[in-house]
């Protein structure tokens, strides 16, 4: 599975639009992005994958570049509970590998 | 509502004893998973299974072992618990679709925080 890189911690003001972003220039043809959160003392969250086109649902929408070597995520509308740790994952689909993630941390 | 959960919150247990981890996913999912996570050190697969009876060794599978006998159902053992396994584990579950080559989303628990003393 190809590796990501994210940066450690973002702030973001409560009520804008949170982008977080994640580099992955190794991803190979067939795999996808996946975006995970975790908020504190819980599991993982899915939140939403793509493979090239961008994808949205009501959680955030993901944008993929063309040449897939990035991708963003976006939360439109941040709020105070959308602190968490934000996991960029490239993978096949059977096995996911989580890195440190962004530390998203949404101010009022 | 989709659920996975795990048989304890919290768990003290002491060095040299055997440790079972419980996990029950009611979302008749093939594909099973166990993690640990430590501070700095993010998410880190353990073993993972497809199908009963069936294991698979994740990134760091030393000092543990798992059990699937039956599908909603995964263990991990710790045969003899060290310091060192000192952790959160988190189990997932996740539905293979075989019309979907790119797998289904994974479904994580609540975790265990385990201290070994």
């Amino acid at each position: 599975d190809a590796k990501t890189t994210q940066p450690t911690s973002m702030d973001c003001a409560e009520g804008r639009a949170a982008n977080l972003p994640c580099n992955h220039s190794t991803i190979s043809g067939n795999e996808y992005v996946y975006w995970y959160r975790q908020i504190h003392s819980q599991g993982p969250q899915y939140i939403i994958h793509g493979l090239k086109n961008n994808e949205t649902n009501e959680m955030a929408s993901l944008i993929i570049t063309e040449d897939r070597k990035s991708s963003t995520l976006i939360l439109p509308h941040a709020t105070l509970r959308d602190t968490a740790v934000y996991y960029c994952i490239v993978s096949l689909g059977q096995n996911f590998v989580f890195g440190p993630g962004t530390r998203l941390s949404v101010l009022p | 509502d989709v659920k996975v959960t795990q048989s304890s919150r919290y768990l003290v247990k002491r060095t040299g004893e055997k440790v079972f981890l419980e996990c029950v996913q009611d979302m008749d999912h093939e594909n099973m998973f166990w993690y640990r996570q430590d501070p700095g050190l993010g998410l880190r697969l353990i073993y993972f299974s497809y199908d009963v009876k069936m294991k698979e060794k994740g990134d760091i599978p030393e000092g543990y072992s798992v059990s699937r006998e039956k599908k909603e159902r995964f263990s991990l053992i710790l045969e003899s618990a060290s310091t060192n396994q000192t952790s959160m584990y988190l189990c997932a579950s996740s539905l293979w679709d075989r019309g979907a080559p790119h797998g289904e989303k994974l479904f994580f628990g609540s975790g265990t925080q385990l201290s070994v003393l």
